[in-house]
């Protein structure tokens, strides 16, 4: 049971390039979600998805899109990367929307130059 | 006003100290309260829940929920190296909420 997993671990872009974030869980939830971590911000809810086929915006969802096909898997998409988006991104995933535990992936550190 | 606020530090105790750790929210809809860990480079991790108020124990960790006062503790007894981390609480009424996490370094 390896929970969630995100691909790559490092990147690094140049302005205006673009890129996908990997995720896959194999726990089986329905409930799964992007999240961007700045160095004293915590954490910002980019997208979120409530099961294969809908996903919903967050609080900072410009400049990102997500695709949800199957269960398993939420790519994050960056379109025309800009260096606002210079940050770690984490994708989880959970039972459900609240009450629950959100499993973590270990994070990809993205820096665009 | 933020949904939880949580003082950023960073914090610094020698080894054995007792350690706290705090949040206040503004939403008294809230009901699960949780406290997750991350270490550095890593993923955050469930530490902790509790629902509703009061406390709850586990080994040398106690969380604290005062719903009255809309304030949640952690407490870390004897407080080891292993423990520095970055401590965030997270809350839950219709969607989970992340304060910005306090950084805790043990020194030995």
């Amino acid at each position: 049971n390896a929970g969630v997993t995100q691909t790559p671990k490092f990147r690094i872009l140049k302005i205006g390039q673009s890129m996908t974030l990997q995720c896959t869980q194999d726990m089986n939830h329905n409930y799964m979600y992007w999240y961007r971590q700045d160095p004293g911000m915590g954490l910002k809810l980019i997208y979120y998805s409530v099961g294969a086929g809908i996903t919903d915006k967050g609080e900072v969802p410009n400049g990102y899109n997500v695709s949800r096909s199957t269960t398993e898997d939420f790519p994050l998409r960056l379109e025309l990367a800009a260096p606002s988006q210079t940050s770690v991104y984490f994708c989880a995933s959970s039972y459900s929307r609240s009450y629950n535990e959100q499993f973590f992936g270990p994070g990809t550190r993205l820096t665009v130059l | 006003q933020k949904e939880v606020e949580q003082d950023p530090g960073p914090l610094s105790v020698p080894e054995g100290a007792i350690v706290s750790l705090n949040c206040t929210y503004s939403n008294s809809a809230f009901q699960y309260f949780m406290w997750y860990r991350q270490y550095s480079r890593k993923g955050p991790e469930l530490l902790m829940y509790t629902y509703s108020s009061g406390n709850k124990e586990d080994g040398r960790f106690t969380a604290q929920v005062d719903k009255s006062s809309k304030y949640i503790s952690l407490f870390i007894r004897d407080s080891q190296p292993s423990d520095s981390a970055t401590y965030l609480c997270a809350m839950t009424g219709n969607q989970f909420y992340f304060g910005t996490g306090t950084s805790l370094t043990v020194i030995p």
